[in-house]
């Protein structure tokens, strides 16, 4: 089964407009990352937060991780049409840190 | 520097034909990890490999997959006998190393169709 779970599937806002997608996952992990994938081919690395951090910030980005409830966002701000892409985080549980799971993303669309 | 590649980037076959797909790590990167990601699906883990220790092969899904990893370099992830289900685009990634840093670089994939 898959460990992470993002939330909404699909999103489709306005350029301008924040993004905020949705991560649950079950098990304690080491670290949480997102990343992006365009047209379904390489993902590209976006952020990595650690499971002693709570919020992590990366130029437009915003991530937060509550361990407690198993949960972590992310936002985009100021969204422009070339963040239009799928949205992944991946889990590494305790004793695995190699090992990502994956949830099936959100897909964002940001029309112009 | 150049980035993971893989080859090649789009892959027809016949149902039963035996596939061989390429990946290129980033020099110096001694983790690989091959991931299989089905249309409109997350990515599913299929092997790693770390240096000269013995790869993690628990994802693969059946006997027909196998990888192999020529010491810290070229890897190859071959599929015998291919079904339709095997349709998928694969994903190689690497990463410096797994204790300090767990950052993946994803290459572009391969696009396998088994019609």
């Amino acid at each position: 089964s898959q460990q992470g779970e993002e939330d909404p599937q699909a999103l489709s806002i306005q350029e301008g407009e924040n993004a905020t997608m949705n991560c649950s996952y079950k098990t304690s992990i080491n670290n949480l990352q997102w990343y992006r994938q365009n047209s379904g081919r390489g993902l590209v690395h976006l952020i990595l937060i650690r499971s002693n951090e709570r919020e992590k910030h990366s130029g437009r980005l915003r991530v937060t991780l509550d361990t407690s409830k198993k949960s972590s966002s992310l936002l985009i701000t100021a969204s422009r049409a070339a963040d239009t892409a799928s949205y992944f985080c991946a889990t590494d549980a305790r004793g695995s840190n190699y090992k990502l799971t994956f949830g099936k993303g959100t897909l964002l669309t940001v029309n112009p | 520097g150049a980035g993971v590649s893989q080859s090649p980037s789009n892959k027809v076959t016949e149902k039963g034909k035996d596939v061989e797909l390429r990946c290129d790590p980033i020099s110096g990167h001694t983790a690989l990890y091959w991931y299989r990601q089905r249309l409109g699906q997350g990515l599913e883990f299929l092997i790693y490999f770390q240096g000269n220790s013995a790869p993690d092969k628990s994802g693969l899904p059946s006997d027909r997959f196998s990888a192999e990893r020529t010491g810290e370099s070229v890897s190859t992830l071959t599929i015998q006998r291919t079904q339709q289900e095997d349709s998928a685009v694969y994903l190689c990634a690497s990463s410096l190393d797994t204790t300090y840093r767990y950052e993946q670089y994803f290459g572009p994939g391969t696009r396998l169709t088994v019609t």
